[in-house]
């Protein structure tokens, strides 16, 4: 079974501009997480899509936003971009929502996005 | 507050000796812990899991320990392989303020010495 898969793996954009980063799922998962991933700051959520539907977010600023289509993949949008925002952006698939039960995430390469 | 904390940023071992790589937690409703290898370029692995109801799981070369108690997890490799050199998290699943999700520790290196 192919694993999670994640476009582009590496993005370089300059400030102020918008990005779009795209995550397939593990084959039948229907729940996908957003993380950036920094230094400074580790593992951070941003959110959780389930059924299309964003079910949890984490504490990060309206500027990032996703969404989720009808066969599970993913994208997540950062609009007017900082310095701040390079980083490792990583998906992560499971079979249910997070709320629903414990199950484990499945991480994908990640995208390497940097802000110049 | 919400953490996920390890004691140890750096950890150095020889080759073919045992690891030990410690967690501290600070959720005592969560039910889930996972812990995660990352290499170099990489996204996180999946090594092994542990519910609550449990205090100990054991996998090929790994075994999780639980201790609810003190809010602590371990996670513990045997014979350490140079291919074991990576970055390792542990992460609970957490619903602080409603929100579900995995709060991640900072990560300890683990460093394979021939």
């Amino acid at each position: 079974k192919a694993g999670v898969t994640q476009t582009p793996r590496y993005l370089i954009k300059t400030r102020g501009q918008q990005v779009t980063l795209s995550c397939s799922p593990i084959s039948g998962h229907r729940s996908v997480s957003w993380y950036q991933q920094t230094p400074g700051q580790g593992l951070q959520f941003l959110f959780e899509y389930f059924s299309e539907t964003q079910r949890n977010k984490g504490n990060f600023p309206g500027r990032f936003s996703g969404r989720q289509f009808s066969n599970s993949r993913s994208e997540m949008n950062v609009s007017t971009l900082e310095l701040g925002d390079s980083a490792l952006y990583l998906c992560a698939s499971s079979l249910e929502w997070l709320g629903a039960s414990s199950d484990t995430q499945y991480f994908g390469p990640g995208t390497r996005l940097t802000v110049l | 507050g919400e953490s996920v904390g390890l004691h140890l940023p750096t950890l150095s071992v020889q080759e073919g000796d045992n690891s030990i790589i410690n967690c501290a937690y600070s959720n005592s409703a969560s039910d889930y812990f996972i812990w995660y290898k990352q290499e170099s370029g990489k996204g996180p692995q999946f090594i092994i899991d542990i519910r609550s109801n449990m205090d100990k799981r054991q996998g090929q070369r790994v075994t999780v320990l639980l201790n609810k108690t003190v809010k602590h997890l371990s996670l513990q490799i045997a014979a350490t392989q140079p291919g074991d050199s990576a970055v390792y998290f542990c992460a609970e699943n957490a619903r602080p303020s409603g929100t579900y999700k995995y709060i991640f520790g900072t990560g300890t290196r683990l460093k394979v010495l021939a």
